[in-house]
């Protein structure tokens, strides 16, 4: 039940598009298409903008895709806006029921 | 429109124990599987346990079993998470969440301080 590896910041400008990986192991990344990210705002309950790899929940801009590659995940976010900036955790099925989060990602939008 | 509201937190002693309530609505609750995550104070998301529609399958993180049992009552649309021996590493926000693979709904959480 080891923590899923995210960089701790990235940052991007308005318009441009940024990029979180998150690297897990065959176990839990690797093993499964249960790969989701959420959004969290100071003081909001958490937001799902992906699941299942690469699909977006009904409300979640098509800015917002998920990809993944052996035991690593990506979220991209393009064309960059004021409201994206905050936390970012990915989170992945890891069998027997049991599920591993990233340690977030601070997205700054300069 | 599916609600998700968590009570029950507070200050406890180390040592000492809370029981966690989630009360569901908007949805049919008996057909999901639910989840609790936390968090800590400057860190990042923890998942906590989870269990089955029916309570029959339940799992729980390394540093909580036997200590937190996660239960359901699918008449009152309520999920539960009884804390026993509280330690100070337990502080957290704890959050309930619909679904097993990728919980799609959160509560906005209750907050529980461990400390003396």
């Amino acid at each position: 039940q080891s923590a899923l590896t995210q960089p701790r910041s990235v940052s991007g400008s308005p318009g441009q598009s940024v990029t979180i990986s998150c690297t897990g192991t065959s176990s839990d990344v690797g093993g499964y298409n249960y790969v989701s990210w959420y959004q969290l705002h100071p003081g909001q309950a958490p937001k799902l903008v992906i699941y299942d790899v690469n699909t977006r929940p009904s409300g979640v801009p098509d800015r917002f895709s998920g990809s993944k590659s052996d035991n690593t995940a990506s979220l991209t976010i393009s064309g960059l806006q004021a409201e994206d900036e905050g936390d970012y955790y990915c989170c992945s099925y890891a069998g027997h029921y049991t599920l591993v989060f990233g340690g977030g990602t601070k997205l700054t939008v300069l | 429109e599916v609600q998700l509201v968590e009570s029950g937190g507070g200050l406890v002693q180390p040592g000492g124990s809370l029981r966690l309530s989630c009360a569901a609505s908007g949805f049919t609750f008996s057909t999901y599987w639910m989840t609790w995550v936390r968090q800590a104070p400057g860190k990042g998301l923890e998942w906590v346990a989870n269990i089955n529609q029916d309570g029959s399958e339940k799992s729980y993180l390394d540093s909580v079993k036997g200590r937190f049992t996660i239960s359901r009552d699918n008449a009152k649309n309520s999920l539960f998470l009884q804390m026993n021996s509280l330690r100070a590493e337990d502080t957290a926000m704890y959050y309930c969440a619909r679904g097993l693979f990728s919980p799609n709904s959160w509560g906005q959480g209750t907050r529980v301080t461990v400390s003396s």
